[in-house]
Protein backbone atom coordinates (compact mmCIF):
# COMPACT_ATOMS: atom_id res chain seq x y z
CA UNK A 1 0.00 0.00 0.00
CA UNK A 2 1.25 3.61 -0.91
CA UNK A 3 1.70 6.03 1.97
CA UNK A 4 3.16 9.23 3.24
CA UNK A 5 5.40 10.59 5.60
CA UNK A 6 5.04 14.69 6.96
CA UNK A 7 7.93 14.25 9.42
CA UNK A 8 7.11 17.90 11.01
CA UNK A 9 4.03 18.63 13.37
CA UNK A 10 4.98 22.54 12.32
CA UNK A 11 7.42 24.76 10.70
CA UNK A 12 7.86 28.04 12.10
CA UNK A 13 9.93 30.42 8.83
CA UNK A 14 10.33 34.42 8.99
CA UNK A 15 8.63 36.43 6.18
CA UNK A 16 10.91 37.02 3.59
CA UNK A 17 13.01 33.46 4.49
CA UNK A 18 12.82 30.58 2.34
CA UNK A 19 10.49 27.30 3.50
CA UNK A 20 10.61 24.01 3.33
CA UNK A 21 7.37 21.42 4.09
CA UNK A 22 8.91 17.82 3.89
CA UNK A 23 7.22 14.94 2.67
CA UNK A 24 8.26 11.50 2.13
CA UNK A 25 6.39 8.35 0.57
CA UNK A 26 6.65 5.13 0.03
CA UNK A 27 4.83 3.03 -3.35
CA UNK A 28 5.29 0.53 -4.99
CA UNK A 29 5.16 1.31 -9.14
CA UNK A 30 5.38 5.21 -9.96
CA UNK A 31 4.89 7.89 -7.68
CA UNK A 32 1.39 10.09 -8.55
CA UNK A 33 2.14 12.94 -5.44
CA UNK A 34 0.19 16.00 -4.55
CA UNK A 35 0.54 19.05 -2.11
CA UNK A 36 -2.82 20.87 -0.68
CA UNK A 37 -3.05 23.39 1.68
CA UNK A 38 -5.87 24.04 4.10
CA UNK A 39 -6.56 27.97 5.09
CA UNK A 40 -8.75 27.88 8.49
CA UNK A 41 -12.72 27.16 7.74
CA UNK A 42 -11.60 26.38 4.01
CA UNK A 43 -11.20 23.07 2.45
CA UNK A 44 -8.25 21.59 0.67
CA UNK A 45 -7.24 23.22 -2.14
CA UNK A 46 -4.77 22.14 -4.56
CA UNK A 47 -1.51 23.51 -4.75
CA UNK A 48 0.53 21.27 -7.39
CA UNK A 49 1.10 17.60 -8.69
CA UNK A 50 4.04 15.26 -9.80
CA UNK A 51 3.18 12.98 -12.67
CA UNK A 52 6.27 12.41 -14.46
CA UNK A 53 8.77 14.33 -16.02
CA UNK A 54 10.47 17.24 -14.39
CA UNK A 55 11.65 16.84 -10.69
CA UNK A 56 11.14 19.95 -10.27
CA UNK A 57 7.02 21.47 -10.12
CA UNK A 58 5.77 24.25 -10.58
CA UNK A 59 2.48 25.01 -8.46
CA UNK A 60 -0.02 28.16 -7.30
CA UNK A 61 0.99 30.92 -5.34
CA UNK A 62 4.80 30.84 -5.84
CA UNK A 63 4.96 27.55 -4.54
CA UNK A 64 7.58 24.17 -6.10
CA UNK A 65 7.92 20.63 -5.31
CA UNK A 66 11.25 18.93 -5.37
CA UNK A 67 10.79 14.76 -6.50
CA UNK A 68 13.77 13.16 -5.51
CA UNK A 69 13.46 9.58 -6.69
CA UNK A 70 16.41 8.26 -4.60
CA UNK A 71 15.57 10.39 -1.39
CA UNK A 72 11.98 9.07 -1.90
CA UNK A 73 10.57 12.34 -1.28
CA UNK A 74 8.71 15.39 -2.64
CA UNK A 75 9.56 18.20 -0.52
CA UNK A 76 7.02 21.29 -0.74
CA UNK A 77 9.18 24.73 -1.01
CA UNK A 78 9.07 28.59 -1.64
CA UNK A 79 11.93 30.76 -2.13
CA UNK A 80 10.33 33.53 0.31
CA UNK A 81 7.93 33.32 2.51
CA UNK A 82 4.37 35.10 3.53
CA UNK A 83 2.64 35.75 6.50
CA UNK A 84 -0.43 35.14 4.39
CA UNK A 85 1.12 31.80 3.83
CA UNK A 86 0.21 30.44 7.18
CA UNK A 87 -1.57 27.18 7.16
CA UNK A 88 -1.75 23.42 7.23
CA UNK A 89 -0.01 21.98 4.35
CA UNK A 90 -1.06 18.16 3.33
CA UNK A 91 1.02 15.75 1.07
CA UNK A 92 -1.11 13.12 -0.58
CA UNK A 93 -0.18 9.63 -2.43
CA UNK A 94 -2.52 8.48 -4.80
CA UNK A 95 -3.32 5.03 -5.04
CA UNK A 96 -3.95 2.70 -7.96
CA UNK A 97 -7.37 3.47 -9.66
CA UNK A 98 -10.20 1.38 -9.83
CA UNK A 99 -11.68 -0.83 -12.69
CA UNK A 100 -13.83 2.23 -12.82
CA UNK A 101 -10.95 4.39 -13.01
CA UNK A 102 -11.85 6.16 -9.70
CA UNK A 103 -8.63 6.49 -7.48
CA UNK A 104 -8.08 7.89 -3.65
CA UNK A 105 -5.57 9.78 -1.69
CA UNK A 106 -3.26 8.64 0.82
CA UNK A 107 -2.75 11.81 2.89
CA UNK A 108 0.03 12.94 5.10
CA UNK A 109 -0.53 13.65 8.82
CA UNK A 110 -0.04 17.32 7.71
CA UNK A 111 2.39 20.34 8.57
CA UNK A 112 1.05 23.52 10.12
CA UNK A 113 3.51 26.39 8.54
CA UNK A 114 3.45 29.50 10.34
CA UNK A 115 5.34 32.31 9.01
CA UNK A 116 6.20 35.30 11.50
CA UNK A 117 6.45 38.73 10.61
CA UNK B 1 -13.31 29.41 -11.37
CA UNK B 2 -16.17 26.50 -10.80
CA UNK B 3 -15.71 25.14 -7.11
CA UNK B 4 -16.94 22.05 -4.82
CA UNK B 5 -19.66 23.52 -2.44
CA UNK B 6 -21.08 21.89 0.57
CA UNK B 7 -23.57 22.50 2.76
CA UNK B 8 -24.07 23.16 5.71
CA UNK B 9 -21.08 24.23 7.01
CA UNK B 10 -21.72 23.17 10.43
CA UNK B 11 -24.24 20.77 11.33
CA UNK B 12 -24.72 20.01 15.09
CA UNK B 13 -27.06 16.32 15.62
CA UNK B 14 -27.92 14.45 18.50
CA UNK B 15 -26.41 10.51 18.75
CA UNK B 16 -28.58 7.86 16.88
CA UNK B 17 -29.71 10.90 14.38
CA UNK B 18 -30.07 10.90 10.83
CA UNK B 19 -27.66 13.16 9.12
CA UNK B 20 -27.49 14.14 4.91
CA UNK B 21 -24.47 15.96 4.34
CA UNK B 22 -24.56 17.55 0.58
CA UNK B 23 -22.42 18.32 -1.68
CA UNK B 24 -22.13 20.20 -5.44
CA UNK B 25 -19.62 19.36 -7.62
CA UNK B 26 -18.30 20.81 -10.51
CA UNK B 27 -20.22 20.63 -12.96
CA UNK B 28 -18.28 18.65 -15.49
CA UNK B 29 -16.74 16.39 -13.47
CA UNK B 30 -17.75 12.10 -13.33
CA UNK B 31 -16.08 10.92 -10.38
CA UNK B 32 -17.27 11.95 -6.60
CA UNK B 33 -15.64 11.27 -3.41
CA UNK B 34 -15.89 11.78 0.63
CA UNK B 35 -13.09 12.28 2.85
CA UNK B 36 -13.51 12.96 6.83
CA UNK B 37 -11.13 14.18 9.00
CA UNK B 38 -11.44 13.73 12.66
CA UNK B 39 -9.96 16.63 14.77
CA UNK B 40 -6.36 16.68 14.84
CA UNK B 41 -5.98 13.54 12.74
CA UNK B 42 -5.59 12.95 9.31
CA UNK B 43 -7.87 13.11 6.14
CA UNK B 44 -9.10 9.84 5.15
CA UNK B 45 -11.00 8.18 2.29
CA UNK B 46 -14.53 6.91 2.83
CA UNK B 47 -16.12 6.32 -0.76
CA UNK B 48 -15.64 7.24 -4.54
CA UNK B 49 -18.45 7.02 -6.88
CA UNK B 50 -18.80 7.05 -10.44
CA UNK B 51 -21.94 6.32 -13.00
CA UNK B 52 -24.06 6.27 -10.32
CA UNK B 53 -22.31 3.31 -8.45
CA UNK B 54 -19.94 3.03 -5.61
CA UNK B 55 -16.57 2.61 -6.82
CA UNK B 56 -14.91 2.10 -3.94
CA UNK B 57 -15.22 2.22 -0.08
CA UNK B 58 -12.84 2.28 2.73
CA UNK B 59 -13.47 0.09 6.15
CA UNK B 60 -14.68 3.07 7.66
CA UNK B 61 -17.81 3.31 5.63
CA UNK B 62 -20.39 0.95 7.20
CA UNK B 63 -23.95 0.09 6.49
CA UNK B 64 -24.76 3.76 8.54
CA UNK B 65 -23.01 5.36 5.57
CA UNK B 66 -24.34 5.90 2.06
CA UNK B 67 -23.96 8.28 -0.82
CA UNK B 68 -26.06 9.24 -3.30
CA UNK B 69 -26.31 11.86 -6.45
CA UNK B 70 -30.54 12.31 -6.41
CA UNK B 71 -29.95 14.88 -9.50
CA UNK B 72 -27.63 16.15 -12.20
CA UNK B 73 -26.07 18.33 -9.56
CA UNK B 74 -25.91 16.71 -5.70
CA UNK B 75 -24.01 14.47 -4.00
CA UNK B 76 -25.07 13.56 -0.71
CA UNK B 77 -23.67 11.79 2.50
CA UNK B 78 -26.11 10.13 4.62
CA UNK B 79 -25.01 8.80 7.92
CA UNK B 80 -28.04 6.89 9.44
CA UNK B 81 -27.88 6.54 13.07
CA UNK B 82 -25.25 8.86 14.06
CA UNK B 83 -22.42 8.16 16.96
CA UNK B 84 -20.05 10.27 18.82
CA UNK B 85 -16.94 9.00 16.65
CA UNK B 86 -18.61 10.49 13.58
CA UNK B 87 -17.87 13.73 14.73
CA UNK B 88 -15.69 15.35 12.00
CA UNK B 89 -15.24 17.49 8.94
CA UNK B 90 -17.07 15.87 5.77
CA UNK B 91 -14.76 16.44 2.75
CA UNK B 92 -16.82 16.05 -0.56
CA UNK B 93 -14.11 16.06 -3.60
CA UNK B 94 -14.96 15.34 -7.79
CA UNK B 95 -12.42 15.19 -10.52
CA UNK B 96 -13.20 15.51 -14.38
CA UNK B 97 -12.70 11.54 -14.67
CA UNK B 98 -10.44 11.15 -17.73
CA UNK B 99 -9.09 8.00 -16.47
CA UNK B 100 -5.42 8.45 -16.53
CA UNK B 101 -2.97 9.88 -14.02
CA UNK B 102 -3.52 13.58 -14.83
CA UNK B 103 -6.79 13.36 -12.98
CA UNK B 104 -6.75 15.95 -9.53
CA UNK B 105 -9.33 15.64 -7.34
CA UNK B 106 -10.94 19.13 -6.46
CA UNK B 107 -11.93 19.69 -2.75
CA UNK B 108 -15.14 21.23 -0.87
CA UNK B 109 -14.72 23.56 1.99
CA UNK B 110 -16.24 20.85 4.06
CA UNK B 111 -18.85 20.79 6.61
CA UNK B 112 -17.98 20.04 10.30
CA UNK B 113 -20.57 17.48 12.04
CA UNK B 114 -20.76 17.65 16.00
CA UNK B 115 -22.84 14.09 17.53
CA UNK B 116 -23.53 14.97 21.20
Amino acid sequence: AQSVAQPEDQVNVAEGNPLTVKCTYSVSGNPYLFWYVQYPNRGLQFLLKYITGDNLVKGSYGFEAEFNKSQTSFHLKKPSALVSDSALYFCAVRETATASGTYKYIFGTGTRLKVLA
Amino acid sequence: EPEVTQTPSHQVTQMGQEVILRCVPISNHLYFYWYRQILGQKVEFLVSFYNNEISEKSEIFDDQFSVERPDGSNFTLKIRSTKLEDSAMYFCASSLGTGDRTDTQYFGPGTRLTVL
